[in-house]
């Protein structure tokens, strides 16, 4: 079993709805990341968290730390927003490592 | 600042043939890493350093060989491909390892026939 579990695996959503994206990891962790990879490939980092919640424009993410849970939210989803979103945890113990999640397709249609 | 940059962006090799993939960040970052991305598997760790003339081994390290001799650069060395080896391969640096954002290259798409 992977220790980072991203569900669902796949979401085709509505322009203007509200996403949600879920990442559960099985052991203790110091940091969690969101990371965004477009369909070109490239990779850029949304969030990093250790506790509670931040925003960025539409992207909100929250962790909690007891429950193992963190959620990467999208307010007014976009077709722009396609793309993978990818969860990863720093790993307490686990050096400076990060071990990831198999991602989340996203697709946004008009 | 140009950020990470990897190249090339696409290569094919032969099976048994030797290359290197380049990585390089002008942020002054400590740590670096390599990363290999297979269909339906997270990102793999390969190899990181966490310094000049600092390297170690990740989860896939086999098959693999890097050096750190320079804050800014850090290659990755194929030995001997094999078709294993195919695969998407992402360069990353952060200021502070796990704790810190991280900043990913572009990716090189191998492929080894």
């Amino acid at each position: 079993k992977n220790e980072v579990e991203q569900s669902p695996q796949n979401l085709t959503a509505q322009e203007g709805e509200f996403i949600t994206i879920n990442c559960s990891y099985s052991v203790g962790i110091s940091a969690l990341h969101w990371l965004q990879q477009h369909p070109g490939g490239g990779i850029v980092s949304l969030f990093m968290l250790s506790s509670g919640k931040k925003k960025h424009g539409r992207l909100i993410a929250t962790i909690n730390i007891q429950e193992k849970h963190s959620s990467l939210h999208i307010t007014a989803s976009h077709p722009r927003d396609s793309a993978v979103y990818i969860c990863a945890v720093r790993l307490t113990g686990g050096g400076n490592k990060l071990t990831f999640g198999t991602g989340t397709q996203l697709k946004v249609e008009l | 600042n140009a950020g990470v940059t990897q190249t090339p962006k696409f290569q094919v090799l032969k099976t048994g043939q030797s290359m290197t993939l380049q990585c390089a960040q002008d942020m002054n970052h400590e740590y670096m890493s390599w990363y290999r991305q297979d269909p339906g598997m997270g990102l793999r760790l390969i190899h990181y350093s966490v310094g000049a003339g600092i390297t170690d081994q990740g989860e896939v390290p086999n098959g693999y060989n890097v050096s750190r001799s320079t804050t800014e650069d850090f290659p990755l060395r194929l030995l001997s491909a094999a078709p294993s080896q195919t695969s998407v391969y992402f360069c990353a640096s952060s200021y502070d390892g796990g704790r810190g954002e991280q900043y990913f290259g572009p990716g090189t798409r191998l492929t080894v026939t």
